[in-house]
């Protein structure tokens, strides 16, 4: 089975601080894809990023960059000088190759303050 | 434009009725998927769908059923029998697992359900 842990639960930061959204997965499948997800208020989920098992190398679009260890099973991400844009509901999912469906993380509440 | 559309955005059911949730993708993806979402809450996984007329329950499927008869359609009926009802609803699709890669998931934008 597979597992998404997001230990945040709620982030405060002021607007311009750098911010770490943290994500931990389970899986025992050696194929499997990680994603980011922004919830704004508006409720629906916006697409960010997806990272291929066999690809570790980092991302950076930006001032988000996102930051992957197999052999923590982390999947984190980095939102550098946030803004108030960026306050929303951040989302860590899994699928695995051949899977049914997409686990999603509890998700963190970013918000950020002028 | 290619996307997900949910219908309605807002929706009020009165205690004892059923109501239909549609959901609608021009993506061609071959996988459908419902969630329902509460206040401060995760998302948590209702039904799925990988291909036309075939369907399988998530994690909290009791209360809930669904058709998939076309592969741009993947309705959600909320029967009188779902105890807790309001929440907020979340359609996605995706290319499905017949592909040799699996890509994202695209959402709706959701339909907020409240019973009165």
């Amino acid at each position: 089975a597979q597992k998404v842990t997001q230990a945040q639960t709620e982030i405060s930061v002021v607007e311009k601080e750098d911010v770490t959204l943290d994500c931990v997965y389970e899986t025992r499948d050696t194929t499997y894809y990680l994603f980011w997800y922004k919830q704004p208020p508006s409720g629906e989920l916006v697409f960010l990023i997806r990272r291929n098992s066999f690809d570790e190398q980092n991302e950076i679009s930006g001032r988000y960059s996102w930051n992957f260890q197999k052999s923590t099973s982390s999947f984190n991400f980095t939102i550098t000088a946030s803004q108030v844009v960026d306050s929303a509901v951040y989302f860590c999912a899994l699928s695995v190759r051949y899977g049914q469906n997409f686990v999603f993380g509890p998700g963190t509440r970013l918000s950020v303050l002028p | 434009d290619g996307g997900i559309t949910q219908s309605p955005k807002y929706l009020f059911r009165k205690e004892g009725q059923n109501v239909t949730l549609s959901c609608e993708q021009n993506l061609n993806h071959d996988a459908m998927y419902w969630y329902r979402q509460d206040p401060g809450q995760g998302l948590r996984l209702i039904y799925y769908s990988q291909i036309v007329n075939d369907f399988q329950k998530g994690d909290i499927a009791e209360g809930y059923s669904v058709s998939r008869e076309k592969k741009e359609s993947f309705p959600l009926t909320v029967t009188s029998a779902q105890k807790n009802p309001t929440a907020f609803y979340l359609c996605a699709s995706s290319i499905g697992q017949g592909h040799p890669i699996n890509t994202e998931a695209f959402f709706g934008q959701g339909t907020r359900l409240t019973v009165v």
